[in-house]
């Protein structure tokens, strides 16, 4: 069972579209994690979000952490192909362990 | 400005064989991880290092052995390896509660 769902699993689009994927879970976390990891290559944290409500940009990356610390959205604005890759969210507990979503499959076709 | 490395890269080994996957890191975080990923269910962690000599299990550490006698090295065993042993393998370090991934072991177990 997986603690941490990702929606949805697979996303195909074209170049200069928007996208939003999630990451949802029945547990309160004390901050939120995303990463980007491309084929052959270990995971790369993007940004940690850590107050409920909260809301961080990265160029055309938005980050946002929900209310109740339950749940989190990556909103990507007009992709570009290099934006392809597996996007995976990480919810930190109160003591430090970190749990991982099976992640979301991004492919941005030019 | 290695980071975080691991060897070897790529291993294919016969089942009830003893494996062994190096982890090195250059920057003496004091926490290290291993985790494996698999289709369907993300990062798993194995194991961790609180530091030289501190190891405790994570979620799925059954068949694994790990040790730790120097700070920026972190092995992790298989005593016999087994079919469903195979994955793809990540070592990390934190600090700061940000993880740094080292690129990932694909073993094959036949």
């Amino acid at each position: 069972t997986q603690l941490l769902e990702q929606s949805p699993q697979f996303l195909s689009i074209q170049e200069g579209e928007n996208l939003t994927v999630y990451c949802n879970s029945s547990s309160v976390f004390s901050s939120l994690q995303w990463y980007r990891q491309e084929p052959g290559e270990g995971p790369v944290l993007l940004v940690t979000v850590v107050t409920g409500g909260e809301v961080k940009k990265l160029k055309r990356l938005t980050f946002q952490f929900g209310d109740a610390r339950k749940d989190s959205s990556l909103h990507i604005t007009a992709a570009q192909p290099g934006d392809t890759g597996l996007y995976l969210c990480a919810g930190v507990y109160n003591n430090n362990d970190m749990r991982f979503g099976a992640g979301t499959r991004l492919t941005v076709k030019p | 400005d290695a980071g975080i490395t691991q060897s070897p890269r790529y291993k294919i080994t016969e089942t009830g064989r003893q494996v062994t996957l190096m982890c090195h890191q250059t920057w003496s975080h004091s926490y290290m991880f291993w985790y494996r990923q698999d289709l369907g269910h993300g990062l798993r962690l194995i194991y961790y290092s609180a530091a030289a000599d501190i190891t405790d299990k994570g979620e799925v550490p059954d068949g694994y052995v790990v040790s730790r006698s120097k700070t920026e090295n972190f092995p992790l065993t298989l005593e016999s390896a087994t079919r469903s042993q195979t994955s793809v393998y990540f070592c990390a370090s934190r600090l700061a509660g940000s993880q740094y991934f080292g690129p990932g072991t694909r073993l094959t177990v036949l």
